[in-house]
């Protein structure tokens, strides 16, 4: 079965700086799909950026980006030049081949800004 | 149009009421979900319609009851909930195609008394 693992429950970025949330990720699987969303407090949850497996090249947007590591199985989201506003919970997320529309979430890092 | 929209925003019930939460999107996409997610928690998947027909069913309880009337809708229908049911529930859709990310509404935050 597939796991999604976020080993870092909080973290803390001053504003302006660049921060990086990790992300591992189990399965056998080698068409697969992988996300990071971000849900600010009691607001709605938004898609920050996805990778596609068969993709070597890192997906970029605007200030965020990722590192894609297949083989490692790793896939961290880097933040650059932090804003008040990326304050919010980062779920990484991994979604199984086409047809099956199964999702699976990691547990999820807090990210505070520190102004 | 990138918005799927739910409704009530906040619902109180007794534990004997019946009652229907509502996700409503104009995307066109065909795949919708139904999510619980616990305070401090990821979301937990409950349900997934792909073409308005049950996909899966992450065997929940049946006091939860999906319905999925046309493309554009989503519906669960709850009755005789527990106070452990209390939680933010998420609706999502998405395309049916390879690179179908998911799109959230804002949730509906259910209390049970």
């Amino acid at each position: 079965a597939q796991t999604v693992t976020q080993s870092q429950p909080e973290m803390s970025v001053q504003e302006a700086e660049t921060v990086t949330l990790s992300c591992t990720y189990d399965t056998s699987e080698s068409d697969y799909y992988l996300f990071w969303y971000k849900q600010p407090p009691s607001r709605q949850m938004i898609l920050v950026i996805r990778q596609e497996a068969y993709k070597q090249q890192n997906a970029t947007e605007n200030r965020f980006s990722v590192n894609f590591q297949k083989a490692a199985k790793s896939f961290s989201l880097k933040i650059s030049d932090s804003q008040l506003g990326d304050a919010a919970m980062y779920f990484c997320a991994y979604r199984s081949p086409p047809g099956t529309y199964k999702y699976i979430f990691g547990t999820g890092t807090r990210l505070k800004v520190l102004a | 149009d990138t918005e799927v929209t739910q409704t009530p925003k906040h619902l109180v019930m007794g534990m004997t009421n019946k009652k229907s939460l509502k996700c409503e999107q104009h995307m066109g996409h065909r795949a919708m979900y139904w999510y619980k997610q616990k305070a401090k928690k990821p979301p937990e998947l409950m349900f997934v319609y792909s073409y308005e027909k049950l996909s899966i069913n992450e065997s929940v309880p049946s006091r939860f009851s999906p319905e999925c009337p046309n493309s554009s809708l989503l519906n669960l229908h709850l009755h005789a909930l527990q106070p452990e049911d209390s939680a933010l529930y998420l609706c999502a859709s998405s395309q049916v195609s390879r690179s179908y990310e998911q799109y959230f509404g804002p949730g509906t935050r259910l209390t049970v008394t």
